[in-house]
């Protein structure tokens, strides 16, 4: 099993549209979770932190589930400029190494 | 006043060659890392330096050796290129090792022929 998966789509949407994606982990003394964006051919950057009380940016919602293990990611009103590859990511247990887990990602493809 | 930076961004070699890649940030941050994405896009940690001591040493074949001059350089230089090393290798750095934000420079597309 891998330690972060996700659905690697591609989730094609509308403009305006509300997509969500989902994301599960492994290892439960993982201690914290991000998410971050990285677009065609670029490099990866931070797109929001995820808390245990789930955090709002915006039209971006993040949900952290530490039961079932399991982070998901809101995006409302879609706009065209979202469209990229959405990577979840674990902070493992690790002796304060700043190691992170990178999931495949998931591509989001939002039409005219 | 890029923050992270690569060179060179693209590196097309033949196998058997070595070849190193380099990377500065001027943020000042003190822990800086060498991921691999490779073509089905995992981004995988293999190096990570702290003030210049190595924290992170992943199961990376000892043909890459990381080098890390001061707090704000880590080169990668990879000895007897091989084909399954053509990546997209990312450098990043953060401002300590805890689990906090990691800036990405922009990559080096390494193609080994």
């Amino acid at each position: 099993r891998k330690e972060v998966e996700q659905d690697p789509g591609p989730f094609n949407v509308p403009e305006g549209a509300t997509v969500a994606f989902n994301c599960t982990y492994s290892n439960s003394a993982s201690q914290s979770f991000f998410w971050y964006r990285q677009d065609c051919r670029k490099e990866p950057k931070l797109l929001m932190s995820v808390y245990s009380s789930g955090n709002e940016d915006g039209r971006f919602t993040a949900q952290l589930n530490r039961a079932s293990q399991y982070i998901s990611l809101l995006i409302r009103d879609s706009k065209l400029s979202d469209s990229a590859t959405y990577l979840c990511v674990v902070a493992p247990f690790s002796g304060n190494t700043g190691k992170l887990i990178f999931g495949q990602g998931t591509t989001l493809q939002v039409k005219p | 006043d890029t923050a992270v930076s690569q060179t060179p961004k693209y590196l097309v070699t033949q196998m058997g060659n070595d070849k190193s890649i380099k990377c500065e940030q001027n943020l000042g941050h003190d822990t800086m890392y060498w991921y691999k994405q490779d073509s089905k896009k995992f981004l995988k940690i293999m190096f990570s330096y702290n003030n210049k001591e190595l924290i992170i040493n992943e199961t990376v074949p000892n043909r890459f050796s990381p080098k890390s001059p001061d707090k704000a350089h880590l080169n990668l230089h990879i000895n007897s290129l091989e084909l399954g090393d053509s990546a997209v290798y990312f450098c990043a750095s953060s401002l300590s090792r805890g689990p906090e934000t990691q800036y990405f420079g922009p990559g080096t597309r390494l193609l080994v022929l």
